[in-house]
């Protein structure tokens, strides 16, 4: 057990629709990270915040959104959903996201687009 | 464009025998590198990492290579167990703009034979 938390550890749903994923960080980790992965793939980095600030962005659509709140959670919309956005998603967290900063996995959320 | 490859996406080795996972990367920013471990429906699981100021690191079974020069790095594990049957990740960490981002490679699954 990582510490990570992320609910619903799956969800189908329709195209065209929108849902929010949602991540607890390990107690005392500021930095979250959102993570796709696709079917046969490596994980895509997506989105960091740090102490509720964006910190970096990665190959995360437009469509696709995070915040950071004051407790530390985070959460992932995704909207007009895509078939092409079944994946799953992965959530982890750091200390603070510097060099030997150990990213720190949750179980991950299953997202199928029907 | 792939910075981080693993070009074997599978690996068969006896129980009791040495699994080596090879890993490599084409940016010379990256300057700390991870291994990460994956059971079927779990988050990836960190488990060992390695500075670019050195060239090995050990943890039990568990040793990462890293050759600089050839931007190559490699996880050796010894002796392998049916239990270390699993997809293994390997990881680049670098600064990209202000923040540090984790690179993933494709993954490997190593399957230990009884």
């Amino acid at each position: 057990d990582s510490g990570v938390t992320q609910t619903p550890k799956h969800l189908i749903t329709a195209t065209g629709q929108r849902v929010t994923l949602r991540c607890s960080p390990r107690s005392g980790d500021l930095s979250v990270y959102w993570y796709q992965q696709s079917l046969d793939q490596g994980l895509q980095f997506l989105i960091q915040y740090y102490n509720g600030e964006e910190r970096a962005k990665g190959n995360i659509l437009e469509r696709f959104s995070a915040q950071q709140f004051p407790d530390l959670h985070s959460e992932l919309n995704l909207s007009s959903l895509e078939l092409g956005d079944s994946a799953l998603y992965f959530c982890a967290s750091s200390v603070a996201g510097g060099q030997e900063d150990t990213q720190y996995f949750g179980p991950g959320t299953r997202l199928t687009v029907l | 464009d792939q910075q981080v490859k693993q070009n074997s996406p599978s690996l068969s080795v006896q129980e009791g025998r040495i699994s080596i996972l090879n890993c490599d990367y084409t940016n010379s920013m990256f300057d700390y590198f991870l291994w990460y471990k994956k059971y079927p429906a779990e988050g990836p699981t960190f488990l060992i990492s390695i500075s670019s100021i050195k060239d090995k690191n050990e943890d039990g079974r568990f040793t990462v290579f890293l050759n600089k020069s050839a931007k190559h790095l490699s996880l050796h594990i010894v002796p392998s167990q049916p239990g270390d049957s699993a997809v293994y990740f390997c990881a680049a960490s670098g600064v990209s703009g202000s923040a540090r981002q984790l690179t993933f490679g494709s993954g490997t699954q190593l399957t230990v034979l009884p």
